[in-house]
């Protein structure tokens, strides 16, 4: 069945970087856009980042433009998210996406970053 | 970034319907309608429905969406104990380029 699979998260401190990783399985990755969406705990969602399926358009909201980058490797089925410069409002549960028609379709059990001194 | 209006919390009984709304404006409702996620307690979202209001398979018929102008809406009839959850709205927003989310609807089946 149709697997995501995030890593990555754990303690960081502010102005450090991190890089997410997701694993896909179960689906045709490489014909799939992908997202990434966050979440601080108790609190609601917001979306970070959208790559198409060739990598070849990137979206990013305006919160985080400049200090993360997402890409993708369909050789080896992993989405990942580059976070630089790190701080602590970015402390949150960070979710791999997969899309469906614009929407988000099938998500990962998420992984804690949290950005602390 | 704007993101899109939702009501904090509804209460509804049992076997009730539940109708939980969604304003945004013309750059995004308006414009590419709304996808409606469901969320309990500890678990990632789940997809209730997307553009033009289809239901992924597996959801119960018992949830619809619609849209009016720059407004979704999630109904959800017979109320259920399992359907008390958070729920939010997303839409793509043309003019900013990026996915706004509504600050999430919690549902309470009384």
């Amino acid at each position: 069945q149709m697997q995501l699979v995030e890593s990555g998260g754990g303690v960081v401190q502010p102005g450090r970087s991190l890089r997410l990783s997701c694993i896909a399985s179960g689906f045709s990755f490489s014909t799939y856009s992908m997202h990434w969406v966050r979440q601080v705990p108790g609190k609601g969602l917001e979306w970070a980042a959208m790559i198409s399926y060739d990598g070849g358009k990137k979206f990013y909201a305006d919160s985080m433009k400049g200090r993360i980058t997402i890409s993708r490797d369909n050789s080896r089925n992993t989405l990942f998210l580059q976070m630089d410069s790190l701080r602590a409002e970015d402390t949150a549960v960070y979710y791999c996406v997969k899309d469906l028609s614009g929407s988000f379709d099938h998500w990962g059990q998420g992984t804690l970053v949290t950005v602390s001194s | 970034q704007a993101g899109l209006t939702q009501p904090p919390s509804v209460s509804k009984d049992l076997r009730q319907t539940a109708t939980l709304t969604c304003i945004g404006n013309s750059n995004n409702v308006g414009n590419e309608g709304a996808v409606w996620l469901q969320q309990h307690q500890g678990h990632p979202p789940k997809l209730l429905s997307y553009r033009n209001n289809n239901r992924p398979s597996g959801i119960s018929e018992r949830l619809s969406s619609s849209r009016s102008g720059s407004t979704a809406s999630l109904t959800i009839t017979r109320l259920q104990p399992e359907d008390e959850a958070d729920y939010y709205c997303s839409a793509w927003d043309s003019s900013l380029g990026a996915w706004v989310f509504g600050g999430g609807t919690k549902l309470t089946v009384l």
